[in-house]
């Protein structure tokens, strides 16, 4: 496609169940980034891949989060064991290569009930 | 950590207006800064970017200035219109360690009324 694609636009889970969310970047983007934006609030960097190098995982906010990058393209957020202060939306961005401008999906919200 | 932040929260402004959106950040490594909108519902969507060895980098209706002196950054926005009402992020990066995420500030939230 021509841009991020991200699936599923809304994930509703019960508490304590696990979720995967994923990411489909634009096509020879080697960047790759996670982010996490409650209500009215700014983006929470979570995690980012660059190429084949190991990736930024500094913003993973707990070790239920975890996060892969299959052929350096499509990438898959799982969080395990879900609470409610996990509801968000969790917004990927790709780019040519890090430095460079990075292009949004649209996003998934995340309810947690 | 380091982070990018940004001087207000809200700005309100008349259609017509110019209108000018701050931005302070901590790292002096960042040498790559961008500007995104983001729309109620939508994901972010860029703006207009500036590397450091520039100081003003202009765009249709945009213009960022940057001074590394004090760590600033804003974005300057002509002619204010109604569909310009959005949340304004600044964002940063260390361009030259391809390993480095975008740092996001919290945002500033521009409403324009006709």
């Amino acid at each position: 496609g021509a841009g991020v694609s991200q699936s599923p636009s809304n994930k509703v889970t019960e508490k304590g169940k696990d979720v995967e969310l994923r990411c489909d970047p634009i096509s020879g983007h080697t960047a790759l980034y996670w982010y996490r934006q409650s209500l009215g609030q700014g983006l929470e960097f979570l995690i980012y891949f660059q190429g084949n190098s190991a990736p930024d995982k500094s913003g993973l906010p707990s070790d239920r989060f975890s996060a892969e990058r299959t052929g350096g393209s499509v990438s898959t957020l799982t969080i395990q064991r879900t609470q409610q202060e996990d509801s968000a939306v969790y917004l990927c961005a790709s780019s040519s290569r890090g430095g460079t401008e990075a292009f949004f999906g649209q996003g998934t919200r995340l309810t947690v009930v | 950590g380091e982070s990018v932040g940004l001087h207000l929260p809200t700005l309100s402004v008349q259609e017509g207006d110019n209108s000018i959106i701050n931005c302070a950040y901590s790292n002096s490594a960042s040498d790559y800064f961008i500007w995104y909108k983001q729309e109620s519902g939508k994901g972010p969507q860029f703006i207009i970017d500036i590397r450091s060895n520039m100081d003003k980098r202009q765009g249709q209706r945009v213009t960022v200035l940057l001074n590394k002196t004090v760590k600033h950054l804003s974005l300057q926005i002509a002619a204010t219109q109604p569909g310009d009402s959005a949340v304004y992020f600044c964002a940063e990066n260390m361009a030259n360690q391809a390993g480095t995420a975008l740092i996001f500030g919290k945002g500033t939230t521009l409403s324009v009324s006709s």
